[in-house]
C-alpha cells in the first residue's frame, strides 16, 4: 500500500535551519510528482513546492522563493525540502503527497505530516 | 497571483444537501480538485477533475463545474461529513496550483 512518511520538524529558533524528509513506499516513486503542502495553526492549506518526476522542473510559493530548497532521490525514494532562514510565519505543519504529471493538482496520496515551530 | 475564492462556512441539516461553491477566473479552463480535511488529519481528495469520484468516496460526493464556479455538493449529509473543504486548481499556465481559503461545513 502506498505510504508517504514525513520526518524532521521540530522546534528551530527564527533564522535556523532544518530540513524534512519524506520517505515513499508502495508505489513508483519516480513516476510521480511530488509536493510539500503546509498548514498554519487554524489556518488553510498552502503549496509550498513541488519537484517533477525527474527533478528537472521546480516550483516554489513567492513566500519561500529563495530559502527554501526541494530535492528527491529517487534511488533512496525520498523527497526533502531543505528550509533556511526560517521565519516565525513558516511555523506549520508539513504535508508531503504525490501526483502524476498529467495532473498536477491530483494530490492523491498524503503524509500524516510533520510539525515545524519556528519560535525564539 | 491567482485565487480561489470559498465561502468560510456553511451550515447544512443531517440528511440534507450542502453545496459548497469555489470560484476562480481560470476554472473555466483548469480542472478543479475537493479536499476534505477533518480535525487532526491529513487531506483526502473526494473529487477530481471537477466531477470523478476516487474508489471510497461515498456516491453522496459530487462535483460540478459552470464557468468559473465549481461546486462540491454532498447530498444526504452525515455527520461524519463534518469537516473543512478545500478547492485546488491550477493557475491559466498550468504552472503552479493554489487552494481555496477553504469551507467549515457544520451539520446540524
Amino acid at each position: 500500500q502506498v505510504q508517504l512518511v514525513e520526518s524532521g520538524g521540530g522546534l528551530v529558533k527564527p533564522g535556523g535551519s532544518l530540513r524534512l524528509s519524506c520517505a515513499a513506499s508502495g508505489f513508483t516513486f519516480s513516476d510521480y510528482y511530488m509536493s510539500w503542502i503546509r498548514q498554519a495553526p487554524g489556518k488553510g492549506l498552502e503549496w509550498v513546492s513541488y519537484i517533477s518526476s525527474s527533478g528537472s522542473t521546480i516550483y516554489y510559493a513567492d513566500s519561500v522563493k529563495g530559502r527554501f530548497t526541494i530535492s528527491r532521490d529517487n534511488a533512496k525514494n525520498s523527497l526533502y525540502l531543505q528550509m533556511n532562514s526560517l521565519r516565525a510565519e513558516d511555523t506549520a505543519v508539513y504535508y508531503c503527497a504525490r501526483s502524476l504529471a498529467a495532473a498536477l493538482c491530483e494530490l492523491d496520496y498524503w503524509g500524516q505530516g510533520t510539525l515545524v515551530t519556528v519560535s525564539s | 497571483s491567482y485565487e480561489l475564492t470559498q465561502p468560510p462556512s456553511v451550515s447544512v441539516s443531517l440528511g440534507q444537501m450542502a453545496r459548497i461553491t469555489c470560484s476562480g477566473e481560470a476554472l473555466p479552463k483548469k480542472y478543479a480538485y475537493w479536499y476534505q480535511q477533518k480535525p487532526g488529519q491529513f487531506p483526502v481528495l473526494v473529487i477530481y477533475k471537477d466531477s470523478e469520484r476516487p474508489s471510497g468516496i461515498p456516491e453522496r460526493f459530487s462535483g460540478s463545474s459552470s464557468g468559473t464556479i465549481v461546486t462540491l455538493t454532498i447530498s444526504g449529509v452525515q455527520a461524519e461529513d463534518e469537516a473543512d473543504y478545500y478547492c485546488l486548481s491550477a493557475d491559466s499556465s498550468g504552472t503552479y496550483g493554489v487552494f481555496g481559503g477553504g469551507t467549515k461545513l457544520t451539520v446540524l
